[in-house]
This record gives C-alpha cells, structure tokens and sequence, in this order.
C-alpha cells in the first residue's frame, strides 16, 4: 500500500515555480522519497529521489523535512509541458524492491 | 535516463484469445522488472515482480495463471494475459531496476478486448 499523500489536484502559472507537497509520516529511516510524473497515456518518468539531503537535477529540486515526514517536489519554472500526474513514492532502495502508487497530484500548468 | 521499451504499444483481440507484452531495458541489465496495470483515471496498480531466471512475484488479488511472466534475460521479461476478458482491457505498464534501484518505466501498452 502506498504511505504517501498528496494533495489531489494543484494549478501554477506558466513561468512561476511549482511547489508539490508530500506527506510520508510513517518513512522509515532507510527508506528513500521518490518522484515521478505520468502525462496522458505514457508511461511514469522518473524525475528525483531522495533519503534526507535535498537534491537538486536539472528537472527538479526535492527538499526533505528534517524529520523526513515530508517533502516537497519544485519545478522551478513550470511550462505547458510539465502539466502531468505527480507521484511521490517512498521505497527501500535495492533493485528488487517495489514501488507503490498513490492517487498522486494532477499539476495543471495555466498559459 | 535509461531506456525501456515495450512492444505492441496497442493489441486489439477478441475475447479468448492470449495477448504477450514485451519489455526491454534497452541499455542497461535489470535483474528485476515489474509489471503495473492502469484502469482510467486510477494509479498504477503493481501486478507483479519479474525477476531473471526465476518464477515471478504476484501482488494479491492477481491471476498468476492468467497473467503469466516470463524474464529469461536480464534485458527482457514478457507478460502473457490468457484468455483474454472484455475486463481485462487496461494500460499495461513494465518497468525495469538498474542497479541504482531506481525504476525506468516502459512507454506502457494499450489493451483492448473484445
């Protein structure tokens, strides 16, 4: 079962930083956050993880509470094309182990 | 990021007839691959876990007859659905682990059954 939540729908303008929460109030400590997005009949990518530093690529950046309980996804520049479904996962790293998705945040980016 | 491909991207079959998936990690070796299924306007529902050279791991709830993993490479694993249902048309979803952990998520494959 998923051990996140987030909230279910968000807008943000074209151009201004979009801030998608996550609540993981149950993590464990060697549990990682990850995100990805799903736009309209594809398949998730894969956009960043975390265990407890922020993290920052050049799609996103993922800041993590201090007491991990939470975290927050920003795309510093929203664009049309970053309107998708959001999902925060949190997971054991290792290659075998699953990933289970919430209902996720649908991001609307608005012209 | 790495590359995972699926094969068809849509089947359209009638109801009886055995439908395969294919999903390939197109530059990396995964050990392990995972198969989701997708109903409209629901998440990502993990079917199973595919891992080289043994017998799958199936989620609660899932058919191990019906929907029949095959991972006899560490760049390829199949899903089979037998004897297709008209409540089987769904988006069939793989993904396959690099050594990181992190998942690459295939292109995902349309079925539908009727």
């Amino acid at each position: 079962d998923a051990k996140t939540t987030q909230p279910p729908s968000m807008d943000c303008a074209e151009g201004r930083a979009a801030n998608l929460p996550c609540n993981h109030s149950t993590i464990s400590g060697n549990e990682y956050v990850y995100w990805y997005r799903q736009i309209h009949s594809q398949g998730p990518q894969y956009i960043i993880h975390g265990l407890k530093n922020n993290e920052t690529n050049e799609m996103a950046s993922l800041i993590i509470t201090e007491d991990r309980k939470s975290s927050t996804l920003i795309l510093p520049h929203a664009t049309l094309r970053d309107t998708a479904v959001y999902y925060c996962i949190v997971r054991v790293a290792g290659t075998g182990n699953q990933f289970y998705f919430g209902t996720g945040t649908s991001l609307t980016v608005i012209p | 990021g790495a590359v995972v491909s699926q094969h068809p991207s849509w089947v359209i079959c009638k109801s009886g007839t055995s439908v395969k998936i294919e999903c390939r990690s197109l530059d990396f070796q995964a050990t392990t691959m995972f198969w989701y299924r997708q109903f409209p306007k629901q998440s990502l529902m993990l079917m199973a876990t595919s891992n080289e050279g043994s017998k799958a791991t199936y989620e609660q709830g899932v058919e191990k007859d019906k929907f029949l993993i095959n991972h006899a490479s560490l760049t390829l694993s199949t899903l089979t659905v037998t004897s297709a249902h008209p409540e089987d048309s769904s988006f069939y979803i793989c993904s396959a682990s690099g050594e990181s952990g992190t998942q690459y998520f295939g292109p995902g494959t349309r079925l539908l059954v009727l």
